[in-house]
């Protein structure tokens, strides 16, 4: 069963605008982590921003923010004043618990941001 | 500051052929090592995870395998490479906890395999 669904393939955003970007997940564990990470074309994974499932307050990160709603398992992310570098793809992602010591991101497809200038 | 190496950036193989990618870190002492397949237009599937020398832990079968012989060198490797094998592999790193852990992972600059 899909853990991470993201359900906008692409989006558009006016430069200088706010976006949102749509993640659901479905765990039951109690305790578990959200992650937010940026894919440009050059391939690289860039992390972006962390929820942990027991944090009261949603994650800030610069222009980044993470709209956390636990009790509808959703994790949004935020990014407010969009720039021309904030196209890329955007991956929403969730620790799993693994081997000792360890633990697994379990990603979801991913949502491809075009900021229009 | 803590880097990660990967190389090599692209490559472009034959059915049938051997595969070895080498992944490094430089920083830290004790992380630990992912290694992820992208792909085209997917999301990440972890293929192998790593807590020290020599232990190797596998999420999917397949004609891959995985090896940390130093504490900071992570390889991933193929007797006989698939046409399905073509990807984008990403390696990565995080923090060794004690129990669960919810820190982030760094990745790589990524390889870029064809397989032809």
């Amino acid at each position: 069963a899909q853990k991470i669904t993201q359900t906008q393939p692409g989006m558009f955003v006016q430069e200088k605008e706010a976006v949102t970007l749509d993640c659901t997940y479905d765990t039951s564990d109690q305790s578990y982590g959200l992650f937010w990470y940026k894919q440009p074309s050059s391939g690289e994974m860039i992390f972006l921003i962390y929820q942990g499932s027991y944090d009261e307050q949603n994650a800030t990160e610069g222009r980044y923010s993470l709209n956390f709603q636990k009790a509808r398992k959703s994790a949004n992310l935020v990014i407010s004043a969009s720039q021309l570098g904030d196209s890329a793809m955007y991956f929403c992602a969730m620790r799993e618990p693994g081997g000792a010591g360890s633990y697994q991101l379990t990603f979801g497809k991913g949502t491809k941001l075009s900021v229009i200038p | 500051s803590q880097t990660i190496h990967q190389w090599p950036a692209t490559l472009v193989q034959p059915v049938g052929s051997p595969l070895s990618l080498e992944c490094t870190v430089e920083g830290t002492s004790n992380p630990n090592l992912y290694w992820y397949r992208q792909a085209a237009g997917r999301g990440l599937q972890l293929l192998f995870y790593s807590v020290g020398i020599g232990q190797i832990s596998s999420e999917v079968p397949q004609n891959l395998s995985a090896s940390r012989p130093q504490d900071r060198q992570f390889i991933l490797s193929s007797k006989k490479l698939l046409l399905s094998d073509s990807g984008f592999y990403l390696c990565a790193w995080s923090v060794r906890v004690a129990s669960g852990g919810l820190y982030e992972q760094y990745f790589g600059p990524g390889t870029r395999l064809t397989v032809t």
